[in-house]
């Protein structure tokens, strides 16, 4: 089956830097991904996603960028706000066979100093 | 607002005791989910519905009953709670399994003492 890490479980940046959020998967033929922004007390929600022929996609101040051959995936926050920190996690799809769900990673806490 | 609905948000059971997890979507999607989050354990998928009068147990089924009463809603049962089903319970739908993202409620904070 498919598994989902994350390398940090919490990451501290400066307003207005840059927030790189990596994330690895196992299973080569993952095709989907995700990425999730979760606030206290709220649900996941969704932020961006790539598909495995793809291996670059953007979005409004977010990048996501697909590593196939490593099977990395990382969400890039340009200019980080306050209201970016939160809980960020990866999430992988496989189509077909018994997996059509999505498996999440762990998280990553990120928290954004004024 | 259009979206997925849960109740209740917040709940303390007894050890041995018996409920259900409400969740609504109205955003006519096809398929629904129910996962379980603990800390440093991320989202784990407890069961799901692919399909209006089909369920299937994802990772961690055991202690779980589950009812796709129609298109819009899907229950989640605890039938004799226990303290490892203390967690916080999320609802999802998308439009069919393996489609785009899956729009989550916002919990059930659920504490078996």
């Amino acid at each position: 089956g498919e598994s989902v890490g994350l390398h940090l479980p919490t990451l501290s940046v400066q307003e207005g830097d840059n927030s790189i959020i990596n994330c690895a998967y196992s299973n080569s033929a993952s095709d989907y991904f995700i990425w999730y922004k979760q606030e206290s007390g709220k649900g996941p929600q969704f932020i961006i996603d790539i598909r495995s022929n793809m291996d670059k996609r953007q979005g409004q101040r977010v990048t996501v960028l697909l590593n196939k051959t490593v099977k990395h995936l990382s969400l890039q926050i340009a200019a980080t706000q306050p209201g970016d920190s939160a809980v960020y996690f990866c999430a992988v799809m496989n189509y077909g066979g018994s997996q059509g769900n999505l498996i999440f990673g762990k998280g990553t806490k990120l928290s954004v100093k004024p | 607002n259009a979206g997925v609905t849960q109740t209740p948000k917040f709940q303390v059971l007894k050890t041995g005791q018996s409920m259900t997890l409400q969740c609504a979507q109205d955003m006519n999607h096809n398929s629904m989910y129910w996962y379980r989050q603990d800390p440093g354990m991320g989202l784990r998928l407890i069961y799901y519905s692919a399909s209006e009068g089909t369920t299937d147990k994802g990772e961690v089924p055991n202690g779980y009953n589950v009812s796709r009463l129609n298109k819009r809603e899907f229950s989640l049962r605890l039938e004799s709670a226990a303290p490892s089903q203390t967690s916080v319970y999320f609802c999802a739908s998308s439009e069919g399994q393996g489609a785009s993202g899956y729009t989550f409620g916002s919990g059930t904070r659920l504490t078996v003492v």
